[in-house]
């Protein structure tokens, strides 16, 4: 069984560009959701993905956006970027739409200067 | 206004002994509760949950207890082991916002030899 993985591990940007992370979830999984880890904080969600569709979205700006592909991987897009987006970005897959057991991969940590 | 508070940034047990993680959270919709482990550069990792209609599940040395009307659960690990140190993150779900889970900002646990 193949476990959550995320691309790339470490990404540096420059304030105001746009960054996209990668996903390919659990297989079995059909379901993405994703969050943001601040430094010494939890992780906060910032949107969930079931079948190709938005299934629930957190407090985060518009500039946040993101796909989930036919075969259930998912991208997380950031446009404008601010100093403030520097965060480990993790993605969990579930079953289904209803489960809550969230699996996690090992995150993207993203630094914006 | 954080919802999910886990107030012990930080606790230290001897190897053997009972670790008690507390958490407390103020939304009574919340129907679902996880607890997660976190190593340094991994993902969080799923340990155990319990559903609102229930007051206590058990898997292995993990035990979940919630007290509903106190809005109060907590993790019980026994005994301890060196490798259970870790970052702990208690979390909810109130199925609002597809199965987003709403995460405390995390106990650290230091099992000692």
């Amino acid at each position: 069984e193949t476990g959550v993985t995320q691309s790339p591990t470490h990404l540096i940007k420059t304030r105001g560009q746009q960054v996209t992370l990668r996903c390919s979830s659990q297989s079995g999984h059909n379901t993405v959701s994703w969050y943001q880890q601040a430094l010494g904080q939890g992780p906060q969600f910032i949107f969930q993905y079931y079948r190709e569709e938005e299934n629930g979205r957190g407090n985060f700006p518009p500039r946040f956006s993101g796909l989930q592909f036919p075969n259930y991987s998912s991208e997380l897009n950031v446009n404008a970027l601010e100093l403030d987006d520097s965060a480990l970005y993790l993605c969990a897959s579930s079953q289904d739409q209803i489960s809550y057991e969230q699996y996690f991969g090992p995150g993207t940590r993203l630094t914006v200067t | 206004d954080q919802q999910v508070k886990q107030n012990s940034p930080s606790l230290s047990v001897q190897e053997g002994r009972i670790s008690i993680l507390n958490c407390d959270y103020t939304n009574s919709m919340f129907d679902y509760f996880l607890w997660y482990k976190k190593y340094p550069a991994e993902g969080p990792t799923f340990l155990i949950s319990i559903s609102s209609i229930k007051d206590k599940n058990e898997d292995g040395r993990f035990t979940v207890f919630l007290n509903k009307s106190a809005k109060h659960l907590s993790l019980h690990i026994v005994p301890s082991q060196p490798g259970d140190s870790a970052v702990y993150f208690c979390a909810a779900s109130d199925n609002q916002a597809g199965t987003a889970l709403i995460f405390g900002k995390g106990t650290t646990l230091s099992v000692s030899s």
